[in-house]
């Protein structure tokens, strides 16, 4: 069965560029959310995106930004990079219709900033 | 964490034997679902149980909810060496659909 797709899933980065992270949601599902994950961290919420409009909203930094397209893809988009963005960033699907809360996971894209 | 603790942090034990794990959480909550996720993976769903249930099980796992205390344990019986893996619980509240994840319990398992 397909899942959810990440890439990259490796990234480096210089302090202050610019990064961009796809996530392409299991065929159906109309939510994707994404989520950050530092070293030895729990993953912390960042933000969510039902039916292409933004549906929740976390600890985001104002540097970052995402959307959702009418594929049902999402790219979350990070800016003027701080060496603490260095973590591993999840995106997860799921489907509203099926109403049981469980979350599809990707593998993660490991974002390091030098 | 954002939501709350789990305990202990770290867990070792023999294959065999059986592994628990508590949550703490801090909100009313809609449904309280656990996650395992092997070191530097994506995280996987193991089971959910709802704010109305007490109790449930699936193959070696048997989780259970206490509301009055807002806690949540999960059991990992006869323990193989493959389950060596963090394990997460995550809450999901009544007026939205996203999770809030405890803070991980890392399972090592030893053959």
């Amino acid at each position: 069965a397909a899942g959810v797709i990440q890439s990259p899933r490796h990234l480096i980065k210089e302090k202050r560029e610019t990064a961009t992270l796809k996530c392409y949601p299991i065929p159906r599902h109309d939510t994707v959310y994404w989520y950050q994950q530092g070293p030895g961290q729990d993953p912390q919420f960042l933000i969510s995106f039902y039916e292409k409009m933004q549906s929740d909203k976390g600890s985001i930094p104002d540097r970052f930004s995402a959307q959702q397209f009418s594929d049902y893809h999402s790219e979350l988009n990070m800016s003027s990079l701080e060496l603490g963005d260095s973590a591993l960033y999840f995106c997860a699907s799921s489907y509203s219709g099926f109403n049981t809360g469980e979350l599809f996971f990707g593998e993660g894209s490991r974002l390091t900033v030098l | 964490s954002q939501q709350g603790e789990e305990d202990p942090q770290a867990l070792s034990i023999q294959e065999g034997e059986n592994a628990t794990m508590n949550c703490s959480y801090k909100t009313s909550i809609n449904n309280l679902q656990w996650y395992r996720q092997n070191s530097g993976r994506g995280l996987v769903h193991l089971i959910l149980i709802r704010s109305n249930e007490r109790e449930k099980h699936s193959g070696r796992l048997r989780v259970t909810l206490d509301t009055s205390k807002k806690s949540s344990s999960l059991l990992i019986t006869a323990s193989r060496a493959a389950d060596t893996a963090s394990y997460f619980c995550a809450t999901a509240t009544y007026n939205t659909d996203k999770l809030i994840f405890g803070t991980g319990t890392r399972l090592q398992v030893f053959p």
